[in-house]
């Protein structure tokens, strides 16, 4: 089976350009989790979605950041202007539906290495 | 708010010797803990999860028990193999509001030397 897919894998720009990271969770799963990973904070959920629905978006930065999901198999996470300070590795994380026993697991893609110049 | 600490590493450790990895965390309710580890370059992969207390979950010959009382999910391994460097992240998710949010440690890098 596919896992989580990510791309770009690497993503080198300079400040102040757009950046805009794509992930396809693995079919059938409900919800879509970003995540970004960082030396000095460790793994942060960013934002997530159920049934291509924002459920949570309270850890998103700032305004800079935005993702959308418009349809069950794909989403995107855009930052603009992009800074220094967002270098990171995001990642992408889908799981089923809580309901089947409520403690589904995170499938993680492999991340997109983001450095901003 | 919910939250995990895990020891911090790195941890450095010779084939074939014990681990131990702590984890303790604060959570309102009852929640569901579990254990992730990423190996270089990838992203997390589950390693074992609990979701009751004096649950133990296992996998790879790891081993966790879900203690109520210490509030702990210790990771534990008797005898480790090169190919268990990795960062170990231990998680929780809290039950409360339907929530599906895991709140993940820091992380405990762990390499095992020949």
């Amino acid at each position: 089976d596919a896992g989580v897919i990510q791309s770009p894998r690497h993503e080198v720009t300079e400040m102040g350009q757009e950046v805009t990271l794509r992930c396809k969770p693995i079919s059938g799963h409900d919800y879509l989790f970003w995540y970004r990973q960082t030396m000095m904070r460790g793994l942060e959920l960013l934002i997530y979605f159920n049934n291509n629905v924002p459920i949570d978006d309270s850890g998103m930065p700032e305004d800079r950041f935005s993702a959308k999901m418009p349809n069950a198999s794909f989403s995107t996470l855009k930052i603009q202007p992009s800074e220094p300070r967002d270098s990171a590795v995001y990642f992408c994380a889908s799981s089923e539906v809580t309901g089947k026993g409520g403690n589904q697991p995170q499938h993680f893609g492999d991340g997109t290495r983001l450095s901003i110049l | 708010g919910d939250s995990v600490t895990q020891m911090e590493g790195p941890v450095t450790l010779s084939e074939e010797a014990f681990l131990t990895i702590n984890c303790t965390y604060t959570a309102t309710g009852y929640p569901s803990l579990f254990w992730y580890v990423q190996y270089p370059g990838e992203g997390l992969q589950l390693l074992l999860k609990a979701t009751k207390a004096d649950d133990k979950g296992s996998n790879k010959g790891f081993e966790a028990t879900y203690r109520k009382e210490t509030t702990s999910f210790h990771l534990e391994k008797g005898s480790v193999q090169v190919s268990d460097s990795a960062v170990y992240f231990c998680a929780l998710k809290t039950r409360q509001g339907g929530s599906e949010k895991l709140v993940f440690g820091k992380g405990t890098k762990l390499t095992v030397n020949p």
